[in-house]
């Protein structure tokens, strides 16, 4: 278990408002994403950070910000939401041995709906 | 960036039959990762393959890595209504991770 939790879990927003997610882990790891999943799409990065404010853009940055000021806490920001980024959003950590270095550990998801 | 393409989108088998997917990149892969993500819950790491033409099996499930490394495939003998979900592909390319479009399963009892 790699001690991954969202928040919220659900969200319902308006249009034009801004939204933050959370991704909180509990063991240090130094390697943070965020994904996001669309039928059709499958998982495509965001952004991911490897380490206290050192972040950088994944392939669908364009209208999402992050922050990561500590390192259990990696924040994505919809500065002001539109309806395609109605999604369900994963954040994921890295895996911290050699044998687990390229595996991806997935928090349980944040389903976001933007009316 | 890297694109991963996995076909096909939707699988529906028969309880015991066989089901395969598979996953193709124009490009060289350095490895390939699967993923089985259950109906409402979150991805979860199967298997890493990187050498050519590697291939590992787990219980029912074998998987494969191209000679080229440019394709692999995921194939479940006779499934069983524990497999329904839907399987990812993906690779890495440094510390960017790409996910395959995915294949969901139905298996009808």
């Amino acid at each position: 278990d790699a001690g991954i939790t969202q928040s919220p879990r659900h969200k319902v927003t308006e249009t034009g408002t801004p939204v933050t997610l959370r991704c909180h882990q509990t063991e240090n790891h130094r390697y943070m994403y965020w994904y996001r999943q669309d039928p059709g799409h499958g998982l495509r990065l965001i952004h991911y950070s490897y380490g206290v404010k050192d972040t950088d853009k994944g392939e669908v940055s364009d209208g999402y910000s992050v922050s990561r000021s500590k390192t259990e806490d990696f924040l994505l920001t919809l500065e002001s939401a539109t309806s395609s980024q109605t999604s369900v959003y994963f954040c994921a950590i890295r895996g911290w041995t050699p044998d687990t270095y390229n595996e991806q550990f997935f928090g349980p998801g944040t389903r976001l709906t933007v009316l | 960036g890297q694109q991963v393409m996995q076909i096909p989108q939707y699988q529906h088998v028969q309880e015991g039959e066989d089901f395969t997917t598979y996953c193709n990149s124009s490009t060289t892969l350095s490895n390939i990762q699967w993923y089985k993500q259950r109906p409402g819950g979150h991805p979860v790491f199967l298997i890493q393959l990187v050498k050519s033409g590697e291939v590992k099996k787990q219980k029912r499930l074998t998987f494969q890595f191209g000679e080229a490394k440019k394709n692999s495939s995921l194939h479940i003998t006779a499934t069983q209504t524990t497999d329904v979900g839907t399987y990812f592909c993906a690779s890495n390319t440094g510390n960017q991770f790409y996910f395959g479009t995915g294949t969901s399963l139905t298996v009808i009892p």
